[in-house]
């Protein structure tokens, strides 16, 4: 069975990079598609983007200017980076695993990131 | 982007009857390729990983309970709960796949009457 562990800083300063990776075990890298998913307090979902093992990426517009992800095959592990951020980034992060089509079937516990100014 | 909405925001159910959650998308998310529905069903509970319950609109995931069911295609859908047990309590979110962004509903918060 496939499992996700998201690590990271749970403290951020405003205009700052967020950084959060993402450990897979139980299954290899290279079958699914890997997104980052967040939940603002109080909110609902908002996806975020994916990548795929071979570095291709997709990432939401509303974010993509500040967005950047990578992976590394051979740590079975994929990363976020959230340039510029400010106290509306702060919230939950998972990182999830899909498959062709965008269901997500694997998820992260969850990482609370808390940015401050 | 394709709008998510679902309602109610919350219901009340008491334990063994049914509750039902209704999911609308601003455009249709029917997969022409296969003529199925790109829409799935989340149960989150705190400190647990989220669980996909539904996908294509009606396909149970693996281990799912059969008193969990989804319906409905092109723009309007529903996720049923036959039997509400106590370990049901959660928030529920509706997703669309058909295109990226991929989106979510804002959730449906279910509890026990």
């Amino acid at each position: 069975q496939v499992q996700l562990q998201e690590s990271g800083p749970g403290l951020g300063k405003s205009s700052e990079t967020l950084s959060l990776t993402c450990t897979v075990s139980g299954g290899p890298i290279g079958s699914y598609y890997w997104s980052w998913i967040r939940q603002p307090p109080g909110k609902g979902l908002e996806w975020i983007g994916y990548i795929y093992y071979d570095g291709t990426t997709n990432y939401n517009p509303s974010l993509r200017s500040r967005v950047t992800m990578s992976v590394d095959t051979s740590k079975s592990q994929f990363s976020l980076r959230l340039s510029s951020v400010t106290a509306a980034d702060s919230a939950l992060y998972y990182c999830a695993g899909s498959g062709t089509y965008g269901t997500f079937e694997y998820w992260g516990q969850g990482t609370l990131v808390t940015v401050s100014s | 982007d394709i709008v998510m909405t679902q309602s109610p925001d919350s219901l009340a159910v008491s334990l063994g009857e049914r509750a039902t959650i209704n999911c609308k998308s601003s455009q249709s998310v029917l997969y022409s390729s296969n003529n199925k529905n790109s829409l799935a069903w989340y149960q989150l509970k705190p400190r647990q990983p989220p669980e996909l319950l539904i996908y294509w609109a009606s396909t149970r995931a693996s281990g799912v309970p059969d008193r969990f069911s989804g319906s409905g295609s092109g723009t309007d859908f529903t996720l049923t709960i036959s039997s509400l047990q106590a370990e049901d309590v959660a928030v529920y979110y509706c997703q669309q796949y058909y295109t990226t962004p991929w989106t979510f509903g804002q959730g449906t918060k279910v509890e026990i009457k």
